[in-house]
C-alpha cells in the first residue's frame, strides 16, 4: 500500500500571502489529521477530518482551515501568512478513531 | 487535560549501549492510548507501537521493548544494543476515544537520540 503523500514538500511564501497544502491518505483510511511542528512549540494538532466533516479542531486562529474531499484527500489552507507560520506541516491518516496514525513526509513552509 | 512529558531532551550514547527513553503522561480518562513515534532526519514520523490503557502487558520487538506502568503513568521505551541508524527524535503520544479527541494525538516534546559509532 502506498503511504501518505503530501504536496508540495517545500514552499516559500511571503507575509500576507495564502497557501494551500495537500494530503493524500493511505487507501481506505477515512480519517485525516493535520499537525504543525515548530522547534518552539513542538507538534501541535490543527484539525481532523472524517468523511468530509471536521470532527475536531485544535487551538489555532481562523486563518488555518481545511477540508476533505469524497476520496478522503485533504487540503489545509493558511491565509494571511505570518512569519510564525513557518513550520513543518504534517498530515496523518488513520483507519479509525483509536488506531495509530500514519504520517506523511510533511510540507516545510517558510514565510519570509 | 492531557499532557505528555519527556524529561530527556537529548541523549547521547555509543553504539551497542542500551538506552531508555522516558515518558510520563497525565490524563483524567480511564480509557486512553499511548504511542511511540520515531522521526529520523528526513522528517517523517514513523509509528513504532501503540498501547491501550487496559493492556499493561509489556512488549519486546527485536531490539525494542516497552514498559507500560499505569501506577506511575509511565510508558518507557528501551533500545537494546543501539545502532547509529537509531539516531532520531523519539516522540511519546497520547490519545483518547471520541468527543473532542477525534484524530488528536498529544505529543511530548521529543527526545533527541544520538548514537555514536
Amino acid at each position: 500500500k502506498a503511504g501518505v503523500t503530501q504536496t508540495p514538500r517545500y514552499l516559500i511564501k511571503t507575509r500576507g500571502q495564502q497557501v494551500t497544502l495537500s494530503c493524500s491518505p493511505i487507501s481506505g483510511h477515512r480519517s485525516v489529521s493535520w499537525y504543525q511542528q515548530t522547534p518552539g512549540q513542538g507538534l501541535q494538532f490543527l484539525f481532523e477530518y472524517f468523511s468530509e466533516t471536521q470532527r475536531n479542531k485544535g487551538n489555532f486562529p481562523g486563518r488555518f482551515s481545511g477540508r476533505q474531499f469524497s476520496n478522503s484527500r485533504s487540503e489545509m489552507n493558511v491565509s494571511t501568512l505570518e512569519l510564525g507560520d513557518s513550520a513543518l506541516y504534517l498530515c496523518a491518516s488513520s483507519p479509525g478513531q483509536i488506531n495509530e496514525q500514519f504520517f506523511g513526509p510533511g510540507t516545510r513552509l517558510t514565510v519570509l | 487535560a492531557q499532557k505528555v512529558t519527556q524529561a530527556q531532551t537529548e541523549i547521547s550514547v555509543v553504539e551497542k549501549e542500551d538506552v531508555t527513553l522516558d515518558c510520563v503522561y497525565e490524563t483524567r480518562d480511564t480509557t486512553y492510548y499511548l504511542f511511540w513515534y520515531k522521526q529520523p532526519p528526513s522528517g517523517e514520523l514513523v509509528f513504532l507501537i501503540r498501547r491501550n490503557s487496559f493492556d499493561e502487558q509489556n512488549e519486546i520487538s527485536g531490539r525494542y521493548s516497552w514498559n507500560f506502568q499505569k501506577s506511575t503513568s509511565s510508558f518507557n521505551f528501551t533500545i537494546t544494543a543501539s545502532q547509529v541508524v537509531d539516531s532520531a527524535v523519539y516522540f511519546c503520544a497520547l490519545s483518547h476515544a471520541g468527543g473532542t479527541s477525534y484524530g488528536k494525538l498529544t505529543f511530548g516534546q521529543g527526545t533527541i537520540l544520538t548514537v555514536h559509532p
